[in-house]
C-alpha cells in the first residue's frame, strides 16, 4: 500500500516554462514533507520542505504548496532550466508509531526540460 | 557534496555470501538512516539509528542488520544474500530534531 503517490512517471517540459510536479498521501500523520533531486549514480539531493502548519514554501525557482484536506502537495520550478533534468522524488514523514521521522518516499517523476 | 560518505561503491557477490556496507554521516550528525532501493521500487525505509541506538526499523528483513559505531560511523550487514538482494543501498543522515536527510552516493550491489 503506496502512502506517498506520484502519479506521473515523467514529464517534459520547455526551458523557460514552469514545470509543476504532483505528489499525493493517504497518511494524515504525516506532518512533513520533503522533495528530493537525483541524478543517475548519485544520491537524492534535498530540495525544499513543507511543515503541514503551513500551506506554501519558496525558495529561489523552486515552491512547494500543500493542501492538507486534499492530501495534495505541488513542486513548482519557474523558469525550468535543462540543468533541472533529473528524477524528482516527494517524500514524507512523521512522528507516530515508530516512524522517529524515517521518510516515506514516492517512486518519482522524471522530468526532461529541453532547450 | 552532501558530506555523507558510503564505502564500497560498487559491490559484486555472489548468492549466499555475506557483505558490508560503511556509512560515514556529516560531520555532527547523530542520525543515521539507511534506505534500499530496487529497480521496480521507489526507495525503501531500512532502519535508523541515533547515537548508537536503534530507534526504528522499516521493511528490513531479517538477514539484514545494522549497527552504529562511537564514533558514529555506520554498517549495514547483509547476509545469505539472494538475487533480488541487488539494489542500491543509500545511507543518509540528519541532524537531530531535524527532518531534512542528507543523502550519501549510495552502494550498488549486484548478486549473481
Amino acid at each position: 500500500d503506496q502512502q506517498v503517490k506520484q502519479n506521473s512517471p515523467s514529464l517534459s517540459v520547455q526551458e523557460g516554462r514552469i514545470s509543476i510536479l504532483n505528489c499525493d498521501y493517504t497518511n494524515s500523520m504525516f506532518d512533513y514533507f520533503l522533495w528530493y533531486k537525483k541524478y543517475p549514480a548519485e544520491g537524492p539531493t534535498f530540495l525544499i520542505s513543507i511543515s503541514s502548519i503551513k500551506d506554501k514554501n519558496e525558495d529561489g525557482r523552486f515552491t512547494v504548496f500543500l493542501n492538507k484536506s486534499a492530501k495534495h502537495l505541488s513542486l513548482h520550478i519557474v523558469p525550468s532550466q535543462p540543468g533541472d533534468s533529473a528524477v524528482y522524488f516527494c517524500a514524507a514523514s512523521g512522528n507516530y508509531g515508530g516512524s522517529q521521522g524515517n521518510l516515506i518516499f514516492g517512486k518519482g517523476t522524471k522530468l526532461s526540460v529541453k532547450p | 557534496d552532501s558530506g555523507v560518505t558510503q564505502t564500497p561503491k560498487h559491490l559484486i557477490t555472489a548468492t549466499g555470501q555475506r557483505v558490508t556496507l560503511r556509512c560515514s554521516p556529516r560531520s555532527g550528525d547523530l542520525s543515521v538512516y539507511w534506505y534500499q532501493q530496487s529497480l521496480d521500487q521507489g526507495l525503501q525505509f531500512l532502519i535508523h539509528y541515533y547515537n548508537g541506538e536503534e530507534r526504528a526499523k522499516g521493511n528490513i528483513l531479517e538477514r539484514f542488520s545494522a549497527q552504529q559505531f562511537p564514533d558514529l560511523h555506520s554498517e549495514l550487514n547483509l547476509s545469505s544474500l539472494e538475487l533480488g538482494d541487488s539494489a542500491l543501498y543509500f545511507c543518509a543522515s540528519s541532524v537531530q530534531g531535524y527532518n531534512e536527510q542528507f543523502f550519501g552516493p549510495g552502494t550498488r550491489l549486484t548478486v549473481l
